[in-house]
């Protein structure tokens, strides 16, 4: 079946310099992206969303890019900072169904101070 | 805020007892969902539910059932554990209605031992 996938499994980064979280997806009848953080011993929480008919959108200190033509997704994060250390997950809607979403395996990112 | 809640955050069973897993949420929504995550897998659907009373097998529901019987509350079974059951266990819920967005809320998670 169709899934979506990381490049990266693991990405260590220096406090202050920006992100960047890459996610391949397969399914192009997926209409709807959302980016999620999980920290270690909680639940994943939102961090962004996008939807196939736009290519880019900010939030605070987030930015999602989203590419079609390869079906490629990504994450950024300015000024990374030590809170940002997380799991991190990307997980699309295939359209097919108004509510179900099938996730990433995510990828594990490590702010050093 | 929305609020999903688990009934443990860490549980410990032997193989063959009947676990029950409870999840509430307080937001009125329609859907509920149980997944299990595992290293290197990341979250994998087991069931969900678009009402109450309806569910609907997701990818890896073998071992697992599911009960809905009121809109808040969804439970996860495991009607005999096994050891490949051990697992951290995620609740969320989502509302339809709510725009375009489909975004999911979480509860804590339950990591569950079976031994």
């Amino acid at each position: 079946g169709e899934s979506v996938g990381l490049h990266l499994p693991t990405l260590s980064v220096q406090e202050g310099d920006n992100s960047i979280i890459n996610c391949a997806y397969s399914n192009s009848a997926s209409d709807y992206f959302i980016w999620y953080k999980q920290e270690s011993g909680k639940g994943p929480q939102f961090i962004i969303d996008i939807r196939s008919n736009m290519d880019k959108r900010q939030g605070q200190r987030v930015t999602v890019l989203l590419n079609k033509t390869v079906k490629h997704l990504s994450l950024q994060i300015a000024a990374t900072q030590p809170g940002d250390s997380a799991v991190y997950f990307c997980a699309e809607n295939s359209g097919g169904s108004n509510y179900k979403l099938t996730f990433g395996k995510g990828t594990l990112l490590t702010v050093n101070p | 805020d929305v609020k999903v809640t688990q009934s443990s955050r860490y549980l410990v069973k032997r193989t063959g007892e009947k676990v029950f897993l409870e999840c509430v949420q307080d937001m009125d929504h329609e859907n509920m969902f149980w997944y299990r995550q595992d290293p290197g897998l990341g979250l994998r659907l087991i069931y969900f539910s678009y009402d109450v009373k309806m569910k609907e097998k997701g990818d890896i529901p073998e071992g697992y059932s599911v009960s809905r019987e009121k809109k808040e509350r969804f439970s996860l079974i495991l009607e005999s554990a096994s050891t490949n059951q051990t697992s951290m266990y995620l609740c969320a819920s989502s509302s339809p209605g709510q725009g375009s967005s489909y975004e999911q809320y979480f509860g804590p998670g339950t990591r569950l031992t079976v031994t």
